[in-house]
């Protein structure tokens, strides 16, 4: 069964960092890309980027380039979302979901989400 | 950028057929997924490359795309179908999401 598990939900101050984390089970994990997606409280889906554990190319939408730093550690069937200095306006749900094998465009499994709460 | 618009709410009494939007240029050229998102849950895949059913999706949900729009069918809501609902396309390297649309089952 494929299953992608993130890391537990985070309480941190402005001016902080933070790694998350999902962690892929039941596949190959180096054969698929992994992205990363925000949810703010009450909104809807935004792509941040994606990486290919593989090689670890990294593709960033705009919106969030510079902002944030994908990362993958292979040997731990692991992905990353890390922040260097956080904002109050980083406060979001964030999904990583695998994408489909193939030339396709979908994300097939999801993780369970890691709710980030940047607050003085 | 590509940008796609869903309608932001879309309702249906229980038992007939809902239909939900995506909007975009030529979109009927791209590939769209769709994806059902519950209160305090992750977003599922229900729909991929347009009409395709992942396994384990139920008959009801349906899908096409021709010239600017996307179409999500659900035939025969059920109460449990009242979610958020996003479809997404890939354009030029980049995943694009619509802004979701709210299903309400009357």
């Amino acid at each position: 069964e494929v299953l992608l598990v993130q890391s537990e939900a985070e309480v941190k101050k402005p001016g902080e960092s933070l790694r998350i984390s999902c962690k892929g089970f039941g596949y190959r994990f180096t054969n698929y890309w992994i992205g990363w997606v925000r949810q703010m409280p009450g909104k809807g889906l935004e792509w941040m980027g994606i990486i290919y554990p593989g090689n670890s190319d990294t593709r960033y939408s705009p919106s969030f380039k510079g902002q944030v730093t994908i990362s993958v550690d292979r040997s731990i069937s692991t992905a990353y979302l890390q922040w260097s200095s956080l904002k109050a306006s980083d406060t979001a749900v964030y999904y990583c979901a695998r994408r489909d094998a193939g030339p396709w465009y979908h994300f097939d499994y999801w993780g369970q989400g890691t709710l980030v709460t940047v607050s003085s | 950028s590509y940008e796609v618009t869903q309608p932001l709410s879309v309702s249906v009494a229980l038992g007939q057929t809902a239909r939900i939007t995506c909007g975009g240029n030529n979109i009927g050229g791209k590939n769209v997924n769709w994806y059902q998102q519950k209160p305090g849950q992750a977003p599922v895949l229900v729909i991929y490359r347009d009409s395709k059913r992942p396994s384990g999706i139920p008959e009801r949900f349906s899908g096409s795309n021709s010239g600017n729009t996307a179409t999500l069918t659900i035939s025969g809501a059920q109460a449990g179908d009242e979610a958020d609902y996003y479809c997404q396309v890939w354009d030029s390297s980049f995943w694009v999401f619509g802004g979701g649309t709210k299903l309400t089952v009357l």
